[in-house]
């Protein structure tokens, strides 16, 4: 069985201030970690994955997210935001590197502020 | 190219009723999955059609039913609607073998 918690529901932060939003999994298996960002009345966008390698991952849009096996946790980082990146962001886990059947978290909403 | 498309955009239905939703996959993508997601929760897992066959299946009653058609294109069904089986309905598309689905912007289903 897998899960995933997302410790923020909702993180609040001013334009070109540093985030972090922080994703913890479970699984018994070996885990493909993915960050997915969904804009209002829109569906879901891939930011980035990690399946195996490199633990530090590069995605879209200036994202990046640090696999750590020892704590069990993706947390996603950017350095500086935009107004534009107020957003609903997901983290999710998958068994397989087959695409579906993934678990999400709950979603931190993000806000930006002027 | 077009994306994920879905049908239609909104719904509303009566409790006891039966709704379809409608999925047209990403241009060669051949795997469809479906996920509801209910207001302020992440999506949850229904199930998954390759081959016309449902591969994989969430924790979903079997009021939940799908078909895939041969132009892979899919089809959610659920039957004998509930209150709490109103939300937002993504589906997802992606190559078979491949690690990245693509979503759809999803249909909301109110159910009265």
């Amino acid at each position: 069985a897998q899960s995933v918690t997302q410790l923020d529901s909702q993180v609040p932060v001013f334009e070109e201030a540093p985030v972090e939003l922080r994703c913890n999994y479970s699984s018994s298996v070996s885990v493909y970690l993915f960050w997915y960002v969904q804009y209002p009345n829109q569906g879901l966008q891939l930011l980035l994955k990690y399946l195996s390698g490199s633990t530090l991952v590069k995605g879209i849009n200036g994202f990046e997210a640090e696999f750590n096996k020892s704590q069990t946790s993706f947390h996603l980082r950017k350095p500086s935001v935009h107004i534009s990146d107020t957003a609903e962001y997901f983290c999710a886990v998958s068994g397989n590197t087959n695409a579906g059947k993934s678990t999400f978290g709950d979603g931190t909403t993000l806000t930006v502020k002027p | 190219d077009a994306g994920v498309t879905q049908s239609p955009t909104h719904l509303i239905k009566t409790r006891g009723q039966q709704v379809t939703l409608r999925c047209s996959p990403k241009s060669g993508h051949d795997t469809v999955s479906w996920y509801q997601q209910a207001l302020g929760q992440g999506p949850q897992f229904i199930f998954q059609y390759y081959e016309e066959e449902e591969r994989q299946r969430g924790n979903f009653p079997d009021r939940f039913s799908g078909h895939q058609f041969p132009n892979y294109s899919s089809e959610l069904n659920v039957n004998a609607l509930l209150l709490g089986d109103s939300a937002l309905y993504l589906c997802a598309s992606s190559q078979s073998g491949t690690d990245t689905q693509y979503f759809g912007p999803g249909t909301r289903l109110t159910v009265l």
